[in-house]
């Protein structure tokens, strides 16, 4: 099936450090989210996002809805050791349905 | 429950036999969602329901997957002659519409296991 393109596919920092990560598709979306899973869990909602050039922050996390409606970042400040987990971009096209999941980003911090 | 549940959370079956997976969705919430989770990937859309009937089954593999939610709540998942290939974590999703908005809550999922 079709899937984003995700990036960085891993990353390995050290708390205290922000982290960058992004996605992008070759086909336009109507609403931009992002996930964090953690093992043996479903993925858990951080940040949705549904307009272009949108830029939304929940704490430490802040993402942006890319201007083209083709890509979308997120960021974490300040990162701590309970950030660890697979973050997982999405996309919708429509206004409703099923989603479309990029690869995923494994991060993973060294206190 | 608060959230989506899901059962059981493991099965292990031989190559060849049926399965039924179960998804829980939050109360009140009318769209269900059913994704299949490969190691190392990222959810692949498989089945959505808006009450009973499937609005959109363009994500199942073949046909012998099929999922129902006959009273618009609990759904299940059915698969028929499992194959190895279809070893993955199977996750469920309800939102509280289908609409703008009404974003997706997953279960836990259940990890299948085809020896």
């Amino acid at each position: 099936g079709q899937q984003l393109n995700q990036s960085p596919q891993s990353m390995f920092i050290q708390e205290g450090e922000d982290v960058s990560m992004n996605c992008t598709s070759s086909s336009i979306f109507n609403t931009w989210l992002w996930y964090k899973q953690d093992p043996g869990e479903g993925p858990v909602l951080l940040i949705a996002l549904y307009k272009a050039g949108e830029l939304t922050s929940n704490g430490r996390l802040t993402a942006q809805f890319g201007i083209t409606r083709k890509d979308s970042f997120l960021n974490i400040s300040a990162s701590i050791p309970s950030d660890v987990g697979i973050y997982f971009c999405a996309g919708r096209g429509g206004s409703q349905g099923n989603l479309i999941f990029g690869k995923g980003t494994k991060l993973s911090v060294k206190p | 429950g608060a959230g989506v549940s899901q059962t059981p959370s493991n099965k292990v079956t031989e190559k060849g036999k049926y399965v039924e997976l179960r998804c829980d969705p939050i109360s009140g919430h009318t769209a269900l969602y059913w994704y299949r989770q490969s190691l190392g990937q990222g959810p692949e859309f498989l089945i959505y329901f808006q009450g009973t009937g499937a609005a959109d089954d363009s994500g199942l593999p073949n046909d012998r997957f099929f999922a129902v939610r006959p009273e618009g709540s609990v759904s299940t998942l059915k698969i028929q002659r499992t194959e190895r290939g279809d070893s993955a974590v199977y996750l469920c999703a309800s939102s509280l519409g289908s609409g703008v908005y009404n974003e997706q809550f997953f279960g836990p999922g259940t990890r299948l296991t085809v020896l």
